[in-house]
């Protein structure tokens, strides 16, 4: 079975901070994606990765970057936290690149920014 | 653009009656869509996927999913829910590089 595992399941931090979430998977897999999820908005993409040292924007980068340095490993930065990044993120992975391949999702970080 | 929509966005059930959450997709290519499921405190996790063939596919705990192309559909229903089926729901698309778009969700609550 598939482990994504992240970091923190509960993180809260100040205005300004800098922020590291973490996200570790196990199955030698290509992609990695950073969501976030809000009620009523379901999971939007930030930024994903299909190799190390690869990146790509998703649909809401403004704030964020990430990192690959590893294959399985994928960090999510907050460069400069705001309140209105208080949210719960979610780290996927997944095998290839094809549309047909499902995504596996880690517990989730509930970040709150003070 | 892509985008999926779940019109319900919290469906209150008894238990034992029947499920039925809509999705609707605009995507004019060949689609892979699948639903997931994220029970209070867990991760999301994979209830069932479609990519081609029967339009009628089933997943784990007794839900299914009906296909239609020409109504860009892909809802989600089992026959008699259950207390334990409590959880978020979402529908998403897969697409170009692996990426999914995901609709907003559906919250559903089933009283004992």
């Amino acid at each position: 079975d598939v482990k994504v595992t992240q970091s923190s399941r509960y993180l809260v931090k100040r205005t300004g901070e800098k922020v590291f979430l973490e996200c570790v998977q196990d199955m030698d897999h290509e992609n990695m994606f950073w969501y976030r999820q809000d009620p009523g908005l379901g999971l939007r993409l930030i930024y994903f990765s299909y190799d190390v040292k690869m990146k790509e924007k998703g649909d809401i980068p403004e704030g964020y970057s990430v990192s690959r340095e590893k294959k399985e490993r994928f960090s999510l930065i907050l460069e400069s936290a705001s309140t209105n990044q208080t949210s719960m993120y979610l780290c996927a992975s997944s095998f290839t690149r094809g549309s047909n391949q499902p995504q596996h999702f880690g517990d989730g970080t509930r970040l709150s920014i003070l | 653009a892509q985008s999926v929509s779940q019109h319900n966005h919290h469906v209150i059930l008894s238990e034992a009656a029947s499920l039925e959450l809509g999705c609707n997709y605009s995507y004019g290519g060949t689609v892979n869509l699948f639903w997931y499921v994220q029970y209070p405190g867990q991760h999301l996790q994979l209830l069932l996927k479609y990519f081609s063939g029967d339009p009628l596919v089933k997943g784990i705990k007794g839900f299914e999913a009906e296909f239609i192309k020409s109504k860009f559909s892909f809802n989600l229903r089992k026959p008699s829910v259950q207390w334990s089926d409590t959880a978020e729901y979402f529908c998403a698309v897969g697409y170009q590089g692996g990426k999914l778009i995901f609709g907003q969700g559906t919250e559903l609550s089933v009283k004992p």
